[in-house]
């Protein structure tokens, strides 16, 4: 199916474990995006990437590591969970002006 | 940087009347598109109305307009005849216009405003 999908859809985790969130884009749009949305702050860039092994820091990038090998591919690391961490994750791809969004990761850190 | 402003956290509107969701931005930036965003329960972003700044007629979609106001930094979307599938978080959000290659560019979100419409 084309777009762009995320997996897992749901997930726990404790606290000092690695997770990692898959983003995966069927369009080969040349920037991808990772957000995070809480309560009261809306949805916040935590990185994007402008093309493959080209990435960079958005607002809130603390505590995560993000790769891109493929054009198609921009997987997100948090390689020590912690609970501020717990939230809903979107990965999102765009075209000129336009991002599209997956439909969202919740995950939850114990 | 930029910032964007939702001040209101909730709203309610009676189905079939019209709701106003105010947002405020911070920018200085000349060129710039303002969006906004639904959210339903689903969980998925849903792209409701853009604004480009160079444009000085407000967008429309549908039941959807916008009052844009670039002097004051002010982006308002208006919901005409609100329907029960209106029920959402709705997001402001902020994008610079960057002219080389139409190139993309990363948004800029408000806290968003939780809308109920009642039967």
């Amino acid at each position: 199916d084309a777009g762009i999908t995320q997996s897992p859809r749901y997930k726990i985790t404790e606290t000092g474990r690695q997770v990692t969130l898959m983003c995966h884009q069927t369009w080969s749009h040349s920037y991808m995006f990772w957000y995070r949305q809480d309560l009261g702050h809306g949805l916040r860039l935590i990185y994007y990437s402008a093309a493959a092994d080209i990435t960079d820091k958005g607002e809130v990038p603390d505590g995560y590591v993000v790769s891109r090998s493929k054009t198609e591919n921009f997987p997100l690391t948090l390689e020590s969970a912690t609970r501020s961490q717990t939230s809903v994750y979107f990965c999102a791809s765009s075209f000129r002006w336009e991002q599209f969004f997956g439909p969202g990761t919740r995950l939850t850190v114990l | 940087a930029q910032t964007v402003t939702q001040s209101q956290p909730e709203m309610s509107v009676q189905e079939a009347e019209t709701v106003t969701l105010s947002c405020t931005y911070d920018t200085s930036e000349s060129n710039y598109y303002l969006f906004w965003y639904k959210q339903p329960p689903s969980r998925q972003m849903i792209l409701v109305i853009r604004q480009e700044a160079y444009k000085q007629q407000n967008a429309t979609e549908n039941r959807f307009s916008v009052n844009f106001q670039k002097a004051a930094k002010s982006f308002s979307l208006k919901i005409s005849d609100s329907q029960l599938g209106d029920t959402a978080m709705y997001f402001c959000a902020f994008m610079k216009h960057l002219t080389y290659t139409g190139a993309n560019s990363k948004l800029t979100f408000g806290k968003g405003i939780t809308l109920s419409v009642r039967p």
